[in-house]
């Protein structure tokens, strides 16, 4: 149990072009759903954070124009990478709290590679 | 701000030996305190947890003990085997918050 999926894994994009992300919670509905990025060799960076049907809300520094998240329902949250540029090439990671209440345990995804050229 | 401290950055051991990772953190009040394992170009595992209410928790080869007082936790792993080799994340949840706060990972390196 307690599945998360991202899609795609990995996408190659041109520099000013956008990019879409999808965060699906499989087997479990998801009150909130966290976005990460990681550069290599480091730890996770939380970007925001995103209940479901509400704006979301990001961590200082984050542009909130720039990812925009949509967390449409309780199994899926996106993040729309807008105007990409390398610098924006990274991992990025989801996770997702289980509802029902504040267990704290958090799954994650197997996470999408973004490569801005 | 609250911080999450993990030492070594790295550990190298041999298989069968154990390895113990240590985290340390600033609020008193945190109450949540997972361990993720990540493999490299995979997302975080969560491999054990636990609450502020117990000492310690165990699952087979890892265990998790954690000291209130002194504001650490530690994850054990015994017998280790070369699939053990990953980057390990501890983490907290602070009071007032819903987010989890990182350490910098440790990368455990078992060598057959």
């Amino acid at each position: 149990g307690a599945v998360v999926s991202q899609h795609p894994s990995w996408v190659i994009c041109k520099s000013g072009t956008s990019v879409k992300i999808e965060c699906r919670s499989l087997d479990f509905q998801a009150t909130t759903m966290f976005w990460y990025r990681q550069f290599p060799k480091q730890s996770l960076m939380l970007m925001a954070t995103s209940n479901e049907g509400s704006k979301a809300t990001y961590e200082q520094g984050v542009e909130k124009d720039k990812f925009l998240i949509n967390h449409a329902s309780l199994t899926l949250s996106t993040l729309t990478v807008t105007s990409a540029h390398p610098e924006d090439s990274s991992f990025y990671i989801c996770s997702a709290d289980v509802a029902g209440g504040p267990s704290y345990e958090q799954y994650f995804g197997p996470g999408t590679r973004l490569t801005v050229t | 701000g609250e911080n999450v401290e993990q030492h070594p950055s790295t550990l190298s051991v041999q298989e069968g030996d154990s390895a113990v990772i240590k985290c340390t953190y600033s609020d008193s009040a945190s109450n949540y305190f997972p361990w993720y394992k990540q493999e490299l170009g995979k997302g975080p595992q969560l491999i054990i947890d636990i609450r502020s209410n117990v000492g310690e928790k165990k699952d087979q080869r890892i265990a998790v003990t954690l000291n209130k007082t002194a504001k650490h936790f530690s994850l054990h792993i015994t017998e280790t085997q070369p699939e053990d080799s990953a980057v390990y994340f501890c983490a907290a949840i602070f009071s007032g918050y819903s987010t989890l706060t990182f350490g910098k990972g440790t990368m455990l390196l078992v060598s057959p």
